[in-house]
């Protein structure tokens, strides 16, 4: 089953706000990550949160975790309109199989 | 340095159809994966392989089969295609250090 779970499922927003996406997760992980995804494309890292972390930035992302609710935010700040993609979290359990397992993911639309 | 290719981007099959699906990687990564997208279902996990001769089922393995005799190509093999098969498939590569996971553009496949 799928590990990860986003929140909300579709946002929409104006351009220059910010945007918060959260995701849950059900068991331990070594790192989480999250990634973009533009129309019928592939997906595209952004940005990697390892378990013993809290907090990450990455020019206008930043994302948090706490592990002992099992979650994690990203915030895009100052969104732009070439924002609008979906975006999801991955979480790594860490081991030698190096899977990854991914939410359903937040359709953002940022609206100029 | 091309990352994860994909072939075809487009295919339409008939119901009892098999094909194969071509993903190959340059970047010597041990760890490939595919995955299956659906509307409202985020990345399902279909098969995965750690290195060379090595492959595993994922969360949705039945009716594909995998096989990796080389570290750059990670064929996925649909048997007898079902309507069900319907979807975008997306292959993805990790490797050592890099945790971080690369995805090909996607293969957008119909089955009728």
């Amino acid at each position: 089953s799928q590990q990860g779970e986003e929140d909300p499922q579709a946002l929409s927003i104006q351009e220059g706000e910010n945007a918060t996406m959260n995701c849950s997760y059900k068991t331990s992980i070594n790192n989480l990550q999250w990634y973009r995804q533009n129309s019928g494309r592939g997906l595209v890292h952004l940005i990697l949160i390892r378990s013993n972390e809290r907090e990450k930035h990455s020019g206008r992302l930043r994302v948090t975790l706490d592990t002992s609710k099992k979650s994690s935010s990203l915030l895009i700040t100052a969104s732009r309109a070439a924002d609008t993609a979906s975006y999801f979290c991955a979480t790594d359990s860490g081991g030698s199989n190096y899977k990854l397992t991914f939410g359903k993911g937040t359709l953002l639309t940022v609206n100029p | 340095n091309a990352g994860v290719t994909q072939t075809p981007k487009f295919q339409v099959l008939k119901t009892g159809q098999s094909m194969t699906l071509q993903c190959a990687q340059d970047m010597n990564h041990e760890y490939m994966s595919w995955y299956r997208q659906d509307p409202g279902m985020g990345l399902r996990l279909i098969h995965y392989s750690v290195g060379a001769g090595i492959t595993d089922q994922g969360e949705v393995p039945n009716g594909y089969n995998v096989s990796r005799s080389t570290t750059e190509d990670f064929p996925l093999r649909l048997l007898s295609a079902a309507p069900s098969q319907t979807s975008v498939y997306f292959c993805a590569s990790r490797g050592g250090n890099i945790l971080e996971a690369f995805f090909g553009q996607g293969t957008r496949l119909t089955v009728v």
